[in-house]
């Protein structure tokens, strides 16, 4: 079966730098998209960008162009999502997700709780 | 970027009831569209892609269909357990984006 596994709960202080994770299980990881998605308090999903994790071709959207970077190291079937500099807007739900094609996600992650606060 | 537009934003049915969603995007996508639904507490749950296919394991009270670009949600016959949220998603375009979503109350 496959599985996409994430890190846990993140609290952390505006300013700090965080690097989330999503592991990938049950399927030939180097074969598909994977992509990140932004779920705000109560608020609708937000596309952030997607990689090929066999050679780490990666998509962002210019919403978050600068802003995060994504990552993947295929050694153990782990892509990963960095912020610099953390603000109060980031706090948010982020979930990746595998990618057909480098379309439609079929596979979800359960979600990393992301807090920013002072 | 394409922007997707859903209708209504929430809206309440009973059990047995056939719900509609509509998903209109700002431009043609062809059929690069899919739905997801989302309960709460919970990542997004893939239902239909290519406008009308179901995704294995799906419900057939489940279903899409395209008329240009205005793209429908249906659900045949309201259960219970159907209480979520309903995005529409579009893969045509990078960046590939998300209507605003439908909630669904029982």
């Amino acid at each position: 079966e496959v599985y996409l596994v994430q890190s846990g709960v993140e609290v952390k202080k505006p300013g700090e730098s965080l690097k989330i994770s999503c592991k990938g299980s049950g399927y030939r990881f180097t074969s598909y998209w994977i992509g990140w998605v932004r779920q705000m308090p109560g608020k609708g999903l937000e596309w952030m960008g997607i990689i090929y994790a066999g050679d780490s071709d990666t998509r962002y959207s210019p919403s978050f162009q600068g802003q995060v970077t994504i990552s993947a190291d295929k050694s153990i079937s782990t892509v990963y999502l960095q912020f610099n500099s953390l603000k109060a807007s980031d706090t948010a739900i982020y979930y990746c997700a595998r990618a057909r094609g480098s379309d439609y996600m079929d596979v979800w992650g359960e979600g990393t709780t992301v807090i920013v606060s002072s | 970027a394409i922007q997707l537009t859903q209708s209504p934003s929430s809206l309440s049915a009973s059990v047995g009831d056939r719900v509609t969603i509509s998903c209109r995007a700002s431009q043609d996508i062809g059929r690069a569209l899919a739905w997801y639904q989302q309960k709460p507490g919970k990542a997004p749950k893939l239902l239909i892609y290519g406008a009308s296919t179901l995704e294995s394991g799906v419900p057939s009270r489940f279903g899409g269909s395209v008329s240009g670009t205005d793209f429908t949600l249906t659900i045949s016959s309201l259960q219970p357990e159907d209480f979520a949220t309903y995005f529409c998603h579009q893969f045509n375009t990078y960046p590939l984006t998300f209507g605003g979503g439908t909630k669904v109350d029982i």
